[in-house]
């Protein structure tokens, strides 16, 4: 199994339609929390960054953290044609040289 | 300031031969990394160093070597190459001491090992 499971996707959806995306992960001892955005044939790039459980809201991006059901989501609100792209999450310990374990991705379409 | 750059941006190579894939970066980072990336499977740790001079093992390191001789660089290396490391690998900077977590990637190697 798995340290971080991502639905893959794809997923298909209309300009302004609210997205949710989310992973799980068994490891415990991970405290920090981020979503990278990947366009196409290009390097990850950080999108969200959440320590420990809790909300986070950055314009139409909210990351949310459930660190007792070891879940997290990221909610776009009124989404865009430009907000298709491959969201990973990723997640690291203290004390782990900031070693990130990745999510496998979901490929996101939005439709215009 | 150019961030991370990795090259080449394509390489195909025959089973058995060997390459050095060049990753640099100009933010002054302590700490740098190699990723593959592959269909499926999200991005695997391969190596990383916390420093100059220094290197260790990550999550898929058989097959693969590393040297961190200057801190602002961080080389790749496949000895003998075979078509299970066909693969998109990043290489990535992060500073020490900052808040955040967050590493910079660089744009990607594509190499295909026939």
């Amino acid at each position: 199994q798995k340290e971080v499971e991502q639905d893959p996707g794809p997923l298909s959806v209309p300009e302004g339609a609210i997205v949710s995306l989310n992973c799980t992960y068994s490891n415990s001892a991970f405290q920090y929390f981020m979503w990278y955005r990947q366009y196409s044939r290009k390097g990850p790039e950080l999108l969200m960054y959440t320590y420990s459980s809790g909300n986070k809201e950055d314009g139409r991006f909210t990351a949310q953290v459930d660190k007792s059901s070891k879940y997290i989501s990221l909610f776009i609100r009124d989404s865009q044609p430009s907000d298709s792209a491959t969201y990973l999450c990723a997640m690291s310990a203290s004390g782990s040289a900031r070693q990130l374990t990745f999510g496998s991705g979901t490929q996101l379409t939005v439709l215009p | 300031n150019a961030g991370v750059t990795q090259t080449p941006k394509f390489r195909v190579l025959k089973t058995g031969q060997s390459m050095t894939l060049l990753c640099a970066q100009d933010m002054n980072h302590e700490y740098m990394y190699w990723y593959r990336q592959d269909p499926g499977m999200g991005l695997r740790l391969i190596h990383y160093s916390v420093g100059e001079g220094t290197t260790a093992k990550g999550e898929v390191p058989d097959g693969y070597n590393v040297s961190r001789l200057k801190k602002q660089n961080f080389l790749l290396g496949l000895e003998s190459a075979a078509p299970s490391q066909t693969s998109v690998y990043f290489c990535a900077s992060t500073e020490t001491g900052a808040s955040t977590d967050t590493q910079y990637f660089g744009p990607g190697t594509r190499l295909t090992v026939l």
